[in-house]
């Protein structure tokens, strides 16, 4: 049972270039989430999937885009790499709608955009 | 102004001594309360939740809740250098799944 699984660790992009971040989760959990975690700012909710087949904007969804691949994968792509998006992305999830609402968190995605 | 408030610190506690780390939060329909630590370079991980109001132990930690004050606190007894980390302060409201969190108070625990 591995948890949440994020692909790559690191990442170092030029400005303009685009990327896909990869998360997997094998717990059978219903939502997964998606945030960004600068210096000082917390975690930021960039989408989320209630569920198989929905998403959802989180607070900073803009230059985003995600894909609910199935329950397990949940997928965050950047189009157009700003350095803005410099930051450590972290994919989450949450069991079953009426469980335990607490989230498990993948070990992040250290991204540079140059 | 930020809906989860904490305060960013450093606290600094002498190893041993009770740690003290505090949270408040805007929206009154709030009902479920969390705790997470995050090491340096690692992801956050959970290690007390609170739903009703009162005390919760488990081990060294103690969360306390007061929802008609807003806010929750969360008590490390004798504090370990281990414990020196970022703690983080989420909530969310009744029947959602999308929790808030707070920008995290730095500890340090020294020997």
């Amino acid at each position: 049972n591995a948890g949440v699984t994020q692909t790559p660790k690191f990442q170092v992009l030029k400005t303009g270039q685009s990327m896909t971040l990869q998360c997997a989760q094998d717990m059978n959990h219903n939502s997964m989430y998606w945030y960004r975690q600068d210096p000082g700012m917390g975690l930021r909710l960039i989408y989320y999937s209630a569920s198989e087949g929905t998403t959802d904007k989180g607070e900073v969804p803009n230059g985003y885009n995600v894909s609910r691949l199935n329950k397990r994968e949940f997928s965050l792509r950047l189009e157009s790499a700003a350095p803005s998006q410099t930051s450590v992305y972290f994919c989450a999830s949450t069991p079953e709608t009426g469980g335990p609402d607490t989230q498990y968190f993948g070990p992040g995605t250290r991204l540079t955009v140059l | 102004q930020k809906e989860v408030e904490q305060n960013s610190g450093p606290l600094s506690v002498p190893e041993g001594a009770i740690a003290s780390l505090n949270c408040t939060y805007s929206d009154r329909v709030s009902q479920s309360f969390f705790w997470y630590r995050q090491y340096s370079g690692k992801s956050p991980e959970l290690i007390m939740s609170i739903y009703s109001n009162g005390d919760k132990e488990d081990g060294r930690f103690t969360a306390q809740l007061n929802k008609a004050s807003q806010y929750v606190s969360l008590l490390i007894r004798d504090s370990q250098p281990s414990d020196s980390a970022t703690y983080l302060c989420a909530v969310n409201r009744g029947g959602s799944y999308i929790p808030t969190f707070g920008r995290g108070t730095s500890l340090i625990v020294h020997p």
